[in-house]
């Protein structure tokens, strides 16, 4: 059965400072990892990877993925109150029939304060 | 608005009853995803549909719960006999299928409570 195992599980830090979440997975048939935001509404897309040691990065936020190692980062930088949110890590894998859902982790709950 | 949604946001009822969700995907995307979130816990996966064809279903869904998806574009989540574990929060989401490395895109959920 697919797992993804995300840390810490509640981050709190203040504006400005750098944060590093992490997420460890084990997934039959490895496709794509994905992050997702999620405030208090539905989770909002916010990477795809899938290959190994290739940084996405959008604005502040950035990702990396180690297939070998099986986790990926998601590093967000000068973090804004705005960035206070669930941060969801999922992961889709091709084991027999489970070729489209996505299995999630917990998530990290980040709070930002000013 | 062209985004997945979802109707209704919030669903009370009584312990028993019938309640069914609709969900509308994002135009012309060929997959569609049921998922339920209670609180403290990611997304969990319920069944997926590409075009009409249910594909494939969790074993979280017991027969209590029934999903359609008739002409291939919105679909209804129908739960028969609600029961206090059901509340939750019920996520659809919409991908077009390409090589196995589609995007899922989230409605803003259902939220369901069972008195």
């Amino acid at each position: 059965e697919d797992k993804v195992v995300q840390s810490p599980l509640s981050l709190v830090v203040h504006e400005g400072d750098t944060v590093t979440l992490n997420c460890s997975y084990e997934v039959t048939n490895f496709r794509s990892l994905l992050w997702y935001k999620q405030e208090k509404k539905a989770p909002t897309f916010l990477f795809m990877l899938t290959s190994s040691g290739i940084e996405k990065k959008s604005g502040r936020l950035s990702s990396i993925l180690d297939k070998k190692e099986l986790f990926s980062i998601l590093n967000i930088t000068a973090t804004q109150t705005g960035d206070s949110a669930i941060y969801l890590c999922a992961v889709r894998g091709d084991g027999g029939t489970s070729y489209g859902k996505l299995t999630f982790g917990q998530g990290t709950i980040l709070t930002v304060h000013p | 608005d062209t985004g997945v949604s979802q109707n209704p946001r919030h669903k009370i009822t009584k312990r028993g009853q019938n309640v069914t969700f609709r969900c509308d995907p994002i135009s012309e995307h060929n997959r569609l995803y049921w998922y339920r979130q209670t609180l403290g816990q990611g997304p969990e996966f319920l069944t997926y549909f590409q075009n009409e064809a249910q594909l494939e279903k969790s074993r979280l869904l017991s027969d209590r719960f029934s999903a359609e998806r008739p002409k291939g574009s919105f679909s209804t989540l129908e739960i028969q006999r609600t029961e206090q574990g059901d509340s939750a929060m019920y996520l659809c989401a919409s991908s077009w299928a390409s090589g196995g490395t589609d995007t899922q895109y989230f409605g803003p959920g259902t939220r369901l409570t069972v008195l």
